[in-house]
C-alpha cells in the first residue's frame, strides 16, 4: 500500500500558465514534506520542502502548499517555463527521520 | 564537489548473472540510500546506512539483494542471481547528519537491462 500518492502520472502545461502537481499521503505520522524534480538520465534533486507546522512555503517560482486534516499537498509553479518540465516527485518523513518515502512521479511538460 | 558519484551508468546482463552496482556517497555525508525506480512503483528505498551502518533494510526485495558499505566511501548493492523483473534504474544517495532540513543528494543513477 503506498503511503505517498501522486495519482496524475502526467501534467501538461502551457509556457506562462500555473503548473499544479498534487500529493496525497495516508501515514499522520509525516510531519515533514519534500518535492524533488528529475531530468532524463540523471539523479532527482531538490526542489523545496515544507514542514508540518506551517501550511506554505515559497520559494520563486515554486510554492508547496500543505493541508495537514486532507493530508494533501500541492506544488505550484508560477509561471512554467520549458525547462521545468521534468518528473516531480513528492516525499515524506518524519522530522527526525531519515527514510523519505517517495511518491510514483508526475511528469510535467511545459509547452512553448 | 563532484556530488554523488555511481557506476556503472548501464548494465545489460543475463538472467541469473551477479550485478554489481557501486556508489561513493558525497565526502562528509554519514547516511546513504540505495533506491530503485520502476515505472510501476516508482522510487523505492532498498536500504539505508549511517556510519557505514545498515540501518534500515526492509525494502530490499529479497534475499538475492545485498548492500555493504564497507567504509564512508564506498557502498555496494550487489544481485545474485539477477532476474529480468530487477531491470530498473537504481540510485544512490547521501546525506548529512543533521536534522530534517537536510535534503539528500543523488547520484545520476545506475540503468540495469536483465534478459
Amino acid at each position: 500500500d503506498q503511503q505517498v500518492k501522486q495519482n496524475s502520472p502526467s501534467l501538461s502545461v502551457q509556457e506562462g500558465r500555473i503548473s499544479i502537481l498534487n500529493c496525497d499521503y495516508t501515514n499522520s505520522m509525516f510531519d515533514y514534506f519534500l518535492w524533488y524534480k528529475k531530468y532524463p538520465a540523471e539523479g532527482p534533486t531538490f526542489l523545496i520542502s515544507i514542514s508540518s507546522i506551517k501550511d506554505k512555503n515559497e520559494d520563486g517560482r515554486f510554492t508547496v502548499f500543505l493541508n495537514k486534516s486532507a493530508k494533501h499537498l500541492s506544488l505550484h509553479i508560477v509561471p512554467s517555463q520549458p525547462g521545468d518540465s521534468a518528473v516531480y516527485f513528492c516525499a515524506a518523513t518524519y522530522v527526525y527521520g531519515q527514510n523519505f518515502v517517495f511518491g510514483p512521479g508526475t511528469r510535467l511538460s511545459v509547452l512553448p | 564537489d563532484a556530488g554523488v558519484i555511481q557506476s556503472p551508468r548501464h548494465e545489460v546482463t543475463e538472467m541469473g548473472q551477479e550485478v554489481t552496482l557501486r556508489c561513493k556517497p558525497i565526502s562528509g555525508h554519514d547516511y546513504l540510500f540505495w533506491y530503485r525506480q520502476t515505472m510501476m512503483r516508482g522510487l523505492e528505498l532498498l536500504i539505508y546506512f549511517n556510519n557505514n551502518v545498515p540501518i534500515d533494510d526492509s525494502g530490499m526485495p529479497e534475499d538475492r539483494f545485498s548492500a555493504k558499505m564497507p567504509n564512508a566511501s564506498f557502498s555496494t548493492l550487489k544481485i545474485q542471481p539477477s532476474e529480468p523483473r530487477d531491470s530498473a534504474v537504481y540510485f544512490c544517495a547521501s546525506s548529512p547528519e543533521t536534522g530534517p532540513q537536510e535534503t539528500q543528494y543523488f547520484g545520476p543513477g545506475t540503468r540495469l537491462l536483465v534478459l
